[in-house]
């Protein structure tokens, strides 16, 4: 089955700081994205990843960088890190667009 | 500009049924999805659709008017159970990635 794992589950984290979220999937899916997920705005796409070595900006790429080193990787790293940017953020991968696997999810606090 | 927008709430009894309404605006169109998401929990793929009409998928089925840009998720035989919130996403020309709604909260009493 399909397997999306995200770690850490919780962090919290300080103004300024640096923060690495990672994701690792056993599907051997290409695509590989990045949301955010707040009330009021539901799933937003931060980053995605067509494959190992290739990263591409999505709707909200701002503060967030990510990289895909392996086929089965994929992180997303916030430089340095504000309160605004305290959300859940969710990893998901998957071959046919329409149809993506989520991981569990991060619960991200920045103070 | 882009958007997807469903109701937030929608309130309904076990053993009848729900319909989730969503509308969208997108440059181009390239199928909608739609996700179950429990409380604290991932999204959970349910269903796609790319052409016109009614597709029967048992529990849930699915509607699509690409000329109105509006899709509805039918759930039949409400079940406890079924209490989550359904995303609905639409994959726009570019196919690259999903655009989502803020999500339809569901909630079955007994």
């Amino acid at each position: 089955e399909a397997a999306v794992t995200q770690s850490p589950r919780n962090k919290v984290a300080v103004t300024g700081g640096k923060v690495t979220l990672s994701c690792n999937q056993t599907n051997n899916h290409n695509n590989m994205y990045w949301y955010r997920q707040d009330t009021g705005h539901g799933l937003r796409l931060i980053h995605y990843s067509y494959g190992a070595g290739s990263t591409e900006k999505g709707d909200i790429p701002d503060g967030y960088k990510a990289s895909r080193p392996s086929q089965e990787n994929f992180s997303l790293i916030l430089e340095l890190a504000t309160p605004s940017q305290t959300s859940v953020y969710f990893c998901a991968s998957g071959d046919v667009g329409y149809e993506q696997y989520f991981g569990p999810g991060t619960r991200l606090t920045v103070l | 500009g882009q958007g997807v927008e469903q109701p937030d709430n929608l309130m309904s009894v076990e053993g009848t049924f729900a319909r989730v309404n969503c509308t969208y605006s997108t440059s181009g169109f390239n199928g909608l999805s739609w996700y179950q998401q429990r409380e604290g929990h991932a999204p959970v793929f349910l269903s796609y659709v790319v052409l016109d009409g009614l597709k029967d998928s048992g529990h849930f089925s699915t509607f699509l008017s690409r000329s109105n840009g509006y899709s509805y998720l039918l759930l039949t035989e409400l079940q406890i159970k079924d209490s989550a919130s359904y995303l609905c996403a639409v994959r726009d020309a570019g196919g690259r990635a999903l655009i989502f709604g803020t999500g339809t909260t569901v909630s079955v009493s007994p």
